[in-house]
């Protein structure tokens, strides 16, 4: 099956410094790809929708300049979360859209960002 | 938008017995309806979806129900294992665009 996967699986970093996320489609060609984050015991809300070659589409309160979202391939999207703060720390998982045939989303193992 | 409500929120089942949890949704246009399996620490999993053309579709053990004139659709586990225990989501909207989550059901399966 499709597999989608999220590097790193778990970061830690410092209050005020930027954290790139990568999500990758292994084995297949994604056109949209899809960033949520989910807060412990809470379910999965989205951030934005991702399309390659184009500029992210970001979910109402969901701040663009903070959360950079970069898809500039049919395989790579990347997720910064600039001048991180301890209220960012949550685990934020991509998916992406495989199209013909399975006409699916898949979703990545997810990535732990810890601020500190 | 869409809006998804899953219930129950817990639910405890014993060994060997059925399970089901209920979600409803709101857009009309949504016609994609996967329910993910997540354990701790992991990214959901795809356990079966329905599309808005079949009311039924199972798969061994699993089974989802969509009755597209009530806006809800149901995930029924028969026969549930330990390894079932889990948090389960379900899901609406349309499989190329963006898919809104319910709040989800933590199942733990009773020895």
């Amino acid at each position: 099956g499709a597999v989608v996967s999220q590097h790193p699986s778990r970061v830690i970093c410092k209050s005020g410094t930027s954290v790139k996320i990568e999500c990758r489609s292994l084995d297949f060609q994604a056109t949209t790809m899809f960033w949520y984050r989910q807060f412990p015991k809470q379910s999965l809300m989205l951030m934005a929708t991702s399309n390659e070659g184009s500029k992210a589409t970001y979910e109402q309160g969901v701040e663009k300049d903070k959360f950079l979202i970069n898809h500039a391939s049919l395989t790579l999207s990347t997720l910064t979360v600039t001048s991180a703060h301890p209220e960012d720390s949550s685990f934020y998982i991509c998916s992406a859209y495989g199209g013909y045939p399975s006409y699916e989303q898949y979703f990545g193992p997810g990535t732990r960002l810890t601020v500190t | 938008g869409e809006n998804v409500e899953q219930h129950p929120s817990t639910l405890s089942v014993q060994e060997g017995d059925s399970a089901v949890i209920k979600c409803t949704y709101s857009d009309s246009a949504s016609n994609y309806f996967p329910w993910y399996k997540q354990e701790l620490g992991k990214g959901p999993q795809l356990i079966i979806d329905i599309r808005s053309n079949v009311g039924e579709k199972k798969d061994q053990r699993i089974a989802v129900t969509l009755n597209k004139t009530a806006k809800h659709f149901s995930l029924h586990i028969t026969e549930t294992q330990p390894e079932d225990s889990a948090v389960y989501f379900c899901a609406g909207g349309r499989g190329d665009d963006k898919i809104i989550f319910g709040k989800g059901t933590r199942l733990h399966i009773l020895p």
